[in-house]
Protein backbone atom coordinates (compact mmCIF):
# COMPACT_ATOMS: atom_id res chain seq x y z
CA UNK A 1 0.00 0.00 0.00
CA UNK A 2 1.01 3.77 -0.44
CA UNK A 3 2.46 5.67 2.26
CA UNK A 4 2.29 9.34 3.13
CA UNK A 5 5.65 11.27 4.54
CA UNK A 6 5.34 13.71 6.64
CA UNK A 7 9.03 16.01 8.60
CA UNK A 8 8.61 14.44 12.15
CA UNK A 9 9.06 17.86 13.81
CA UNK A 10 9.57 21.32 12.95
CA UNK A 11 9.92 24.19 14.45
CA UNK A 12 8.68 28.28 13.78
CA UNK A 13 9.00 31.62 15.53
CA UNK A 14 5.86 33.88 16.72
CA UNK A 15 4.26 35.64 13.97
CA UNK A 16 6.64 33.57 10.74
CA UNK A 17 5.34 31.51 8.57
CA UNK A 18 5.68 28.20 8.56
CA UNK A 19 5.05 25.21 5.52
CA UNK A 20 4.62 21.60 6.57
CA UNK A 21 4.66 19.07 3.66
CA UNK A 22 3.09 15.79 2.92
CA UNK A 23 4.83 13.33 -0.35
CA UNK A 24 2.83 10.42 -1.50
CA UNK A 25 1.73 8.56 -4.53
CA UNK A 26 -1.85 8.83 -3.49
CA UNK A 27 -1.49 12.78 -3.64
CA UNK A 28 -1.32 12.52 -7.63
CA UNK A 29 -4.99 11.24 -7.86
CA UNK A 30 -6.80 12.27 -4.03
CA UNK A 31 -6.88 15.46 -2.64
CA UNK A 32 -5.41 16.00 1.06
CA UNK A 33 -7.34 16.90 4.03
CA UNK A 34 -5.18 18.44 7.13
CA UNK A 35 -5.76 17.62 10.71
CA UNK A 36 -4.62 19.54 14.11
CA UNK A 37 -4.10 17.35 17.15
CA UNK A 38 -3.59 19.29 20.41
CA UNK A 39 -2.87 16.71 23.43
CA UNK A 40 -5.49 15.11 25.08
CA UNK A 41 -7.62 16.01 21.94
CA UNK A 42 -8.79 14.46 19.11
CA UNK A 43 -8.07 15.65 15.70
CA UNK A 44 -9.62 18.53 14.10
CA UNK A 45 -10.02 19.69 10.06
CA UNK A 46 -8.29 22.43 9.10
CA UNK A 47 -8.32 21.64 5.23
CA UNK A 48 -10.28 19.90 2.72
CA UNK A 49 -9.91 18.81 -1.05
CA UNK A 50 -6.43 20.58 -0.53
CA UNK A 51 -7.10 24.01 -0.30
CA UNK A 52 -11.09 24.03 1.73
CA UNK A 53 -11.74 25.43 4.84
CA UNK A 54 -14.26 24.59 6.95
CA UNK A 55 -16.39 26.98 8.32
CA UNK A 56 -14.43 28.42 12.25
CA UNK A 57 -10.78 27.65 10.86
CA UNK A 58 -8.78 30.96 10.70
CA UNK A 59 -7.33 32.00 7.21
CA UNK A 60 -3.59 31.83 8.61
CA UNK A 61 -4.08 28.34 7.82
CA UNK A 62 -3.99 27.45 3.89
CA UNK A 63 -3.53 24.35 1.94
CA UNK A 64 -1.94 24.10 -1.61
CA UNK A 65 -0.22 21.40 -3.29
CA UNK A 66 0.68 19.86 -6.78
CA UNK A 67 2.31 16.12 -8.26
CA UNK A 68 2.34 13.51 -5.52
CA UNK A 69 2.94 16.73 -2.64
CA UNK A 70 0.11 18.40 0.06
CA UNK A 71 1.39 21.36 1.68
CA UNK A 72 -0.48 23.36 5.07
CA UNK A 73 0.67 26.61 5.58
CA UNK A 74 0.16 28.95 8.71
CA UNK A 75 0.77 32.37 7.99
CA UNK A 76 1.72 34.39 11.41
CA UNK A 77 1.78 31.61 13.66
CA UNK A 78 0.29 31.73 16.81
CA UNK A 79 1.61 30.39 20.30
CA UNK A 80 -1.98 28.17 20.11
CA UNK A 81 -0.76 26.81 16.93
CA UNK A 82 1.63 24.76 18.54
CA UNK A 83 0.19 20.77 17.91
CA UNK A 84 1.04 17.71 15.91
CA UNK A 85 -0.36 17.92 12.50
CA UNK A 86 -1.33 15.29 10.30
CA UNK A 87 -2.21 14.73 6.85
CA UNK A 88 -4.76 12.06 4.98
CA UNK A 89 -5.56 11.01 1.41
CA UNK A 90 -7.47 8.37 0.31
CA UNK A 91 -5.92 5.08 -1.66
CA UNK A 92 -6.56 2.33 -3.86
CA UNK A 93 -9.60 0.61 -3.05
CA UNK A 94 -11.22 3.37 -1.30
CA UNK A 95 -9.03 2.91 2.06
CA UNK A 96 -7.96 5.80 4.58
CA UNK A 97 -4.03 6.96 4.66
CA UNK A 98 -2.91 9.17 6.88
CA UNK A 99 0.60 10.95 7.03
CA UNK A 100 3.13 9.92 10.32
CA UNK A 101 2.18 13.33 11.96
CA UNK A 102 4.46 16.53 12.22
CA UNK A 103 5.19 18.32 15.66
CA UNK A 104 5.54 21.81 15.19
CA UNK A 105 7.07 24.01 18.05
CA UNK A 106 6.20 27.51 18.28
CA UNK B 1 -24.76 20.63 15.99
CA UNK B 2 -23.73 17.05 15.34
CA UNK B 3 -22.05 15.22 17.90
CA UNK B 4 -20.52 11.65 18.37
CA UNK B 5 -20.56 10.04 21.16
CA UNK B 6 -18.10 7.04 22.12
CA UNK B 7 -19.26 4.45 24.39
CA UNK B 8 -17.79 0.70 25.60
CA UNK B 9 -14.44 -0.99 25.92
CA UNK B 10 -12.16 -0.47 28.53
CA UNK B 11 -9.29 -3.05 29.66
CA UNK B 12 -9.07 -6.23 27.16
CA UNK B 13 -7.07 -9.52 27.67
CA UNK B 14 -5.21 -11.10 24.56
CA UNK B 15 -7.79 -12.63 22.24
CA UNK B 16 -10.84 -10.59 23.44
CA UNK B 17 -13.13 -8.62 20.93
CA UNK B 18 -13.01 -4.96 21.33
CA UNK B 19 -16.59 -3.39 20.89
CA UNK B 20 -17.29 0.17 20.46
CA UNK B 21 -20.12 2.34 19.25
CA UNK B 22 -20.63 5.55 17.84
CA UNK B 23 -23.67 7.68 18.68
CA UNK B 24 -24.63 10.34 16.54
CA UNK B 25 -26.97 13.32 17.54
CA UNK B 26 -28.03 16.57 16.57
CA UNK B 27 -28.19 15.92 12.56
CA UNK B 28 -28.56 13.78 9.79
CA UNK B 29 -26.75 10.55 9.85
CA UNK B 30 -27.99 9.60 6.27
CA UNK B 31 -25.93 10.26 3.18
CA UNK B 32 -22.64 10.17 5.17
CA UNK B 33 -19.95 7.56 5.84
CA UNK B 34 -18.96 6.57 9.53
CA UNK B 35 -15.08 6.19 9.74
CA UNK B 36 -13.10 3.99 12.48
CA UNK B 37 -9.69 5.77 13.53
CA UNK B 38 -7.18 4.62 15.92
CA UNK B 39 -4.14 6.02 17.61
CA UNK B 40 -0.90 4.17 19.03
CA UNK B 41 1.04 5.81 21.72
CA UNK B 42 3.73 6.42 18.92
CA UNK B 43 0.71 8.84 17.73
CA UNK B 44 0.32 7.66 14.06
CA UNK B 45 -3.19 7.71 13.35
CA UNK B 46 -4.62 4.78 11.39
CA UNK B 47 -7.43 4.33 9.48
CA UNK B 48 -10.12 1.04 10.04
CA UNK B 49 -12.49 1.03 8.17
CA UNK B 50 -16.16 2.98 6.85
CA UNK B 51 -19.05 2.13 6.39
CA UNK B 52 -22.39 3.97 4.62
CA UNK B 53 -25.64 4.04 5.65
CA UNK B 54 -26.48 1.09 3.03
CA UNK B 55 -24.34 -0.64 5.35
CA UNK B 56 -21.44 -0.97 2.48
CA UNK B 57 -18.31 -1.31 4.41
CA UNK B 58 -14.77 -0.66 3.30
CA UNK B 59 -11.96 -2.02 5.57
CA UNK B 60 -8.35 -1.10 6.25
CA UNK B 61 -6.70 -4.84 4.61
CA UNK B 62 -4.50 -4.79 8.08
CA UNK B 63 -7.65 -5.91 9.70
CA UNK B 64 -9.91 -7.20 7.18
CA UNK B 65 -9.50 -11.28 9.22
CA UNK B 66 -10.67 -9.27 12.63
CA UNK B 67 -12.77 -6.80 11.91
CA UNK B 68 -16.50 -5.94 11.41
CA UNK B 69 -18.32 -2.58 11.31
CA UNK B 70 -22.05 -2.56 11.58
CA UNK B 71 -24.55 0.41 11.31
CA UNK B 72 -28.36 0.70 13.19
CA UNK B 73 -29.89 3.53 10.88
CA UNK B 74 -32.98 3.80 13.75
CA UNK B 75 -30.51 4.23 16.37
CA UNK B 76 -28.36 6.72 14.83
CA UNK B 77 -25.09 4.87 15.38
CA UNK B 78 -22.34 2.72 14.00
CA UNK B 79 -19.99 -0.44 15.78
CA UNK B 80 -16.47 -1.30 15.86
CA UNK B 81 -15.74 -5.03 16.49
CA UNK B 82 -12.29 -6.16 16.60
CA UNK B 83 -11.38 -9.68 17.93
CA UNK B 84 -8.22 -11.76 18.52
CA UNK B 85 -6.85 -8.00 20.27
CA UNK B 86 -3.34 -8.43 21.32
CA UNK B 87 -1.09 -5.99 23.16
CA UNK B 88 -0.58 -3.75 19.52
CA UNK B 89 -4.05 -3.07 19.62
CA UNK B 90 -3.56 -0.80 22.45
CA UNK B 91 -4.72 2.75 21.49
CA UNK B 92 -7.17 5.68 21.21
CA UNK B 93 -9.77 4.46 19.30
CA UNK B 94 -12.15 7.61 17.32
CA UNK B 95 -15.33 7.62 15.03
CA UNK B 96 -15.47 10.55 12.41
CA UNK B 97 -17.60 11.52 10.12
CA UNK B 98 -16.41 11.35 6.35
CA UNK B 99 -17.25 14.41 4.25
CA UNK B 100 -16.03 15.13 1.04
CA UNK B 101 -13.10 12.11 1.94
CA UNK B 102 -12.15 13.83 5.00
CA UNK B 103 -12.95 13.60 8.75
CA UNK B 104 -15.28 16.74 9.96
CA UNK B 105 -16.37 15.12 12.81
CA UNK B 106 -14.57 13.15 15.53
CA UNK B 107 -15.43 11.55 18.54
CA UNK B 108 -13.75 12.17 22.05
CA UNK B 109 -11.50 9.20 21.61
CA UNK B 110 -11.47 6.12 23.84
CA UNK B 111 -8.57 4.45 25.48
CA UNK B 112 -8.61 0.57 24.73
CA UNK B 113 -5.67 -0.87 26.69
CA UNK B 114 -4.71 -4.94 26.08
CA UNK B 115 -3.02 -6.30 28.62
CA UNK B 116 -2.74 -9.53 30.18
Amino acid sequence: SSELTQDPALSVALGQTVTITCRGDSLRTYYASWYQQKPGQAPTLLIYSRSTRPSGIPDRFSGSGSGNTASLTITGTRAEDEADYFCHSRDRGDQGLFGGGTKLTV
Amino acid sequence: QVQLHQLGAGPLRPSETLSLVCGVSGGSFSAYRWSWIRQSAGKRLEWIGEIIDSGITFYNPSFRSRISISIDTSKNQFSLHLNSVTAADTAVYYCARVYTNAFDLWGQGTLVSVSS
